[in-house]
């Protein structure tokens, strides 16, 4: 078993969707955790950066964890054809310490 | 002009050369790291050093090499490259202390090994 798993789509949308982007982990010690968007030929961006459990909302997107169930979710509001790109959860377990990444899902918001 | 900067950003070399992939920031950061990037394995840690002195393997360092010449520059060899080597390589800084536990990434280099 992968230590963070994550459906690698692709997934298409049409545009003005809400998209669910969601990884799941097996070490109860991740407490840190991220997403990343990543452009065609591009390096990773971090978007979302969330401490243990909870929500964190910025515009149109929200992450949620959920340590209980060793799952996090990357929801997008009105999704945009320019949000088409891999998404890439991280999650470490200190600050400082190293990421372990999920295998990222690509995503098309069709216009 | 980029923060994370990666030469060459295109690379075909045959199998048993030596490659030097190399890596430039600068954010004045002390980590730096190397990643490579399969479809379907996500992002794979290689090396990782937190200042000149400090080199560590990562996940998959077989195969690799490292040098770091200074804060800034992070370079990652292949000695005698081989076709599984063929991938996406990222290179990634992070500050020590602060606020943020965000890592920067350069643009990559596609690296293909016939």
């Amino acid at each position: 078993q992968k230590e963070v798993e994550q459906d690698p789509g692709p997934l298409s949308v049409p545009e003005g969707a809400i998209v669910s982007l969601n990884c799941t982990y097996s070490n109860s010690a991740f407490q840190y955790f991220m997403w990343y968007r990543q452009y065609s030929r591009k390096g990773p961006e971090l978007l979302m950066y969330t401490y243990s459990s909870g929500n964190k909302e910025d515009g149109r997107f929200t992450a949620q964890v959920d340590k209980s169930s060793k799952y996090i979710s990357l929801f997008i509001r009105d999704s945009q054809p320019s949000d088409s790109a891999t998404y890439l959860c991280a999650m470490s377990a200190g600050y400082g310490q190293n990421f372990v990444f999920g295998p990222g899902t690509r995503l098309s918001v069709l216009p | 002009d980029a923060d994370v900067t990666q030469t060459p950003r295109n690379r075909i070399t045959k199998t048993g050369k030596r490659i030097m992939l190399e890596c430039s920031q600068t954010k004045g950061h002390d980590r730096m790291y190397w990643y490579r990037q399969d479809p379907g394995l996500g992002l794979r840690l290689i090396y990782y050093s937190f200042d000149v002195k400090d080199i560590n393997k990562g996940e998959i360092s077989d195969g690799y090499s490292v040098s770091r010449q200074a804060q800034a520059k992070f370079s990652l060899s292949l000695e005698s490259a081989i076709p599984n080597q063929t991938a996406l390589y990222f290179c990634a800084t992070r500050e020590t202390s602060g606020r943020s536990n965000e890592q920067f990434f350069g643009p990559g280099t596609r690296l293909t090994v016939l």
